[in-house]
């Protein structure tokens, strides 16, 4: 398994700012994913981030409003940018357990983002 | 593109019950499903998953069935108690991108 970190664990934010959030694991992962959970809703992914190459966006989410960094095997970060109301949400960092079982999901305890 | 219903969005039994929790799948490619329970102010944890090549697997008191004909999965959870109280995720992977429902909310009542 992997053990996931996030920092912030939650913000409350002003909108027009934004907020970086870290994304830590306790060993090497090849992919790492970023996911957006509305209050009672299920996980949309945001983007895959592979080290060493620019972050695949899914449809609705682009990079200007989102931009990822990934500097290596352990750590992210995704900003929030110019930040409204709607982006208010907990934002959970996932890696890809590296492996036999490469396929094997596991996510961080999330960042809670409120914007006023 | 993959898309994955999950059944029923509230479920609440008492104390020492069954659950059960059912999604289904549309790509017939799909070949790894995961459950995740979801703890209010948590992020998702692994519970127990199942590839194609089995049909069943448990794990103490949960177990997950596969039928890949019908393209259906399912969560079964016995002798509940309060704190399986969660809400859980099933998800369907057949590209490297996983597809998850909607999600239940199992409530146990002690």
């Amino acid at each position: 398994s992997a053990v996931i970190s996030q920092k912030p664990s939650r913000d409350i934010c002003q909108r027009g700012t934004s907020l970086t959030i870290q994304c830590q694991v306790d060993s090497q992962v090849t992919m790492m994913f970023w996911y957006r959970q509305q209050p009672g809703q299920s996980l949309t992914l945001i983007a895959t981030a592979n080290q060493g190459s620019e972050a695949t966006y899914e449809s609705g989410f682009v990079i200007d409003k989102f931009p990822i960094s990934r500097p290596n095997l352990t750590f992210s970060t995704l900003t929030v940018s110019n930040m409204s109301p709607e982006d208010s949400s907990i934002y959970l960092c996932s890696v890809e357990a590296s492996g036999r079982f490469q396929e094997t999901q596991y996510f961080g305890p999330g960042t809670r983002l409120l914007v006023l | 593109g993959e898309n994955v219903e999950q059944h029923p969005s509230t479920l609440s039994v008492q104390e020492g019950d069954s659950a059960v929790i059912k999604c289904t799948y549309s790509d017939s490619a799909s070949n790894y499903f995961p459950w995740y329970k979801q703890e209010l102010g948590k992020g998702p944890q692994l519970i127990i998953d199942i590839r194609s090549n089995v049909g069943e697997k448990k794990d103490q008191r949960i177990a997950v069935t596969l039928n890949k004909t019908a393209k259906h999965f399912s969560l079964h959870i016995t002798e509940t108690q309060p704190e399986d109280s969660a809400v859980y995720f099933c998800a369907s992977r057949g590209s490297y991108i996983p597809t998850f429902g909607r999600g239940t909310s199992l409530i146990v009542h002690p």
